[in-house]
């Protein structure tokens, strides 16, 4: 079935440092990725996706490149902020849609020091 | 504006009562869904709904039920049955039927057993 695994956390940065969270995937046929963020005490909202194998999502300075051949999705960003602190889940939409459900990963909590 | 509304945001149970959560979604979303989150988890399905008066158990079903008698309402009730309620819930919408659909969120319910 489908799947989503993506790095356990907790991960603990300083302000202006790189960002990744891995995120891989296992799927029959061509699944649309996405990453969501969730602040403290609020439901998730959509950070960014991409829909086919090479596009590049992008949002408020983060990034994820679809990888068919690596079957990943990791999210980056050059320089993070102390408002990025926030839990991120990575998941799929499967292709076949109709009875399908969406399925995410367990997500990563990021803490950002000034 | 369009969006998913859940109510309330706090809510506090005593021991052996059923209480109901609130989902409500104006996006005309046939999918729905319903997912706890539990301090440093992921998100655990609980119920989806793919079709009015249509569901499926999800992961953790026991202890709730859920009914989908029109398509904007998807509201869920944590039995006495479910032995450890206290949790954040948050409800979900999609599109079905077309790939690179999105999940929307709503703001969560906080429960608490007292």
């Amino acid at each position: 079935g489908n799947s989503v695994t993506q790095m356990e956390g907790p991960v603990t940065l300083s302000e202006e440092a790189f960002l990744t969270i891995n995120c891989t995937y296992t799927a029959t046929g061509y699944p649309s990725l996405f990453w969501y963020v969730q602040y403290p005490g609020e439901g998730l909202q959509l950070l960014l996706k991409a829909t086919k194998a090479d596009d590049k999502g992008s949002n408020k300075g983060f990034e994820a490149t679809y990888r068919k051949e690596t079957t990943s999705f990791h999210l980056e960003k050059g320089s993070v902020q102390v408002s990025d602190s926030a839990v991120y889940f990575c998941a799929l939409s499967p292709p076949q849609g109709g009875s399908e459900k969406l399925v995410f990963g367990k997500g990563t909590k990021l803490t950002v020091n000034p | 504006d369009g969006g998913i509304t859940q109510s309330p945001k706090y809510l506090f149970r005593k021991e052996g009562q059923n209480v109901t959560l609130s989902c409500e979604q104006n996006l005309n979303h046939d999918a729905m869904y319903w997912y706890r989150q539990d301090p440093g988890q992921g998100l655990r399905l609980i119920y989806y709904s793919q079709i009015v008066n249509d569901f499926q158990k999800g992961d953790i079903a026991e202890g709730y039920s859920v009914s989908r008698e029109k398509k904007e309402s998807f509201p869920l009730t944590v039995t006495s049955a479910q032995k450890n309620p206290t949790a954040f819930y948050l409800c979900a919408s999609s599109k079905r039927e077309v790939k690179n659909t999105e999940a929307f969120f709503g703001q969560g319910t906080r429960l608490t057993v007292v």
